[in-house]
């Protein structure tokens, strides 16, 4: 596609539950990020791969938390035993190439999630 | 710590009237400094970026940014505001250590435009 994709856009779940958001980056790229954007808040960096290889998860909040890009392009960020303060909205970004500040980060428009 | 500060929460412009949307920022190296617009319901879009040299950078939709480095600034300013440039509004820094890469963000300013 031409752009970075997100499904779902929204997501309710009960306290509890585990949820799967995926992103489809743009075809070809190499890096690959999560963000987390609470409400009325900048996004907050969660984890970053390389490929496949998670190079960096420094950000996710807790062991609930967990990212994989298996084959180095789809990724899924999942959620284990949701909790309200997971409610935000999840976002993802990619770049062409390897860790370099001059790459330019592509967000997709995010997942809603909102715990009951 | 690395931070971004964005002082302004809301700001109310009409349109036509100029534009500056102030950042500030702590980081010990050279930053690598970018703005994004948020409009409801998309995602994040680049603005224009700072990577080095001319410190007075242009973007997209007629946004122009300045890096003053004695000030730790990146303002972003508009010469005339359009009513379809009201959106969220955030300052970022790239940093880099090794083995990963991140963006900082700050928590955003939202701009009200006036008809």
């Amino acid at each position: 596609g031409a752009g970075v994709s997100q499904s779902p856009r929204y997501k309710v779940a009960k306290r509890g539950q585990d949820v799967a958001l995926r992103c489809d980056p743009i075809s070809g790229h190499v890096s690959l990020f999560w963000y987390q954007q609470a409400l009325g808040q900048g996004p907050e960096f969660l984890t970053y791969f390389q490929n496949e290889a998670q190079l960096d998860k420094s950000g996710l909040p807790s062991d609930r938390f967990f990212a994989e890009r298996p084959e180095g392009s789809v990724s899924t960020l999942k959620i284990q035993r949701t909790q309200q303060e997971d409610s935000a909205v999840y976002l993802c970004a990619s770049s062409l190439g390897v860790i370099s500040s001059y790459n330019e980060q592509f967000f997709g428009p995010g997942t809603r999630l909102t715990v009951l | 710590a690395q931070s971004v500060t964005q002082p302004d929460i809301h700001i109310t412009v009409s349109e036509g009237a100029s534009l500056e949307l102030r950042c500030n920022y702590s980081y010990g190296a050279t930053p690598y400094l970018f703005w994004y617009v948020q409009s409801p319901g998309q995602g994040l879009q680049l603005l224009l970026k700072y990577f080095s040299g001319d410190t007075l950078v242009q973007g997209i939709k007629g946004f122009e940014a300045e890096f003053k480095r004695s000030q730790s600034s990146f303002n972003l300013r508009k010469p005339s505001v359009h009513w379809s440039d009201a959106a969220e509004y955030f300052c970022a820094v790239g940093r880099g250590t090794s083995g990963t890469y991140k963006y900082i963000f700050g928590t955003g300013t939202r701009l009200k435009v006036l008809a």
